[in-house]
């Protein structure tokens, strides 16, 4: 079945610096790659998606980036703000009647 | 998002108890999902259903039990035969078919069960 790996773990960054969270995953079927944002304390959010279409997509201070030939996807948040902090979570998907696999998931501190 | 209601929020549970979490939701979305949170933890699936009377296990059953009697509605059972249920709890919701490829998954506003 499809496994999803993310790094970094945790990742600290001056307020103001770019972010950058990776994920692989392991079956080539999969073509949907959602990321989702989780406050201490509040439900992951989606933030951004991409689809296996597109290389690239991108949203005011975030943007995806697929490789569906190294199998890997990356989040950039550029100009970080305090409010940044928050676990991130990477996913993998296939067709809408597939699990959705979740990444182990990613602890930003943006540090004011 | 607004549309998955979660309750209670806050809810204890004294050992050897069943406990029930609610979760309904008025998005009109075929799947619905259970997933289970421990701290500074991340996602694992408990069970989900993508159509009426019908659900499947996730990765952590043992020890849950669920329901889909409505399109609507996806109550979790946490069972006595759960030894560490304190825990944050997710119910979702998705869209099937609606694309060619995966579906996006939208989340409750959790519960949270501790064993007292």
């Amino acid at each position: 079945g499809e496994n999803v790996e993310q790094h970094p773990s945790t990742l600290s960054v001056q307020e103001g610096d770019s972010a950058v969270i990776k994920c692989t995953y392991s079956d080539s079927a999969s073509n949907y790659f959602p990321w989702y944002k989780q406050e201490l304390g509040k439900r992951p959010q989606l933030i951004i998606d991409i689809r296996s279409n597109v290389g690239e997509k991108k949203d005011q201070r975030i943007a995806v980036t697929l490789n569906k030939t190294a199998k890997h996807f990356s989040l950039h948040i550029t100009e970080t703000q305090p409010e940044d902090s928050a676990v991130y979570f990477c996913a993998a998907s296939k067709t809408s009647y597939d699990k959705v696999i979740f990444g182990p998931g990613t602890s930003l501190s943006v540090i004011p | 998002d607004g549309g998955i209601t979660q309750s209670p929020k806050y809810l204890f549970r004294k050992e050897g108890q069943n406990v029930t979490l609610s979760c309904e939701q008025n998005l009109n979305h075929d799947a619905m999902y259970w997933y289970r949170q421990d701290p500074g933890q991340g996602l694992r699936l408990i069970y989900y259903s993508q159509i009426v009377n019908d659900f499947q296990k996730g990765d952590i059953a043992e020890g849950y039990s669920v329901s889909r009697e409505k399109k609507e509605s996806f109550p979790l059972t946490v069972t006595s035969a759960q030894k560490n249920p304190t825990a944050f709890y997710l119910c979702a919701s998705s869209i099937l078919g609606a694309s060619s490829s995966g579906n996006t998954i939208y989340f409750g506003e959790g519960s949270w069960l501790t064993v007292v």
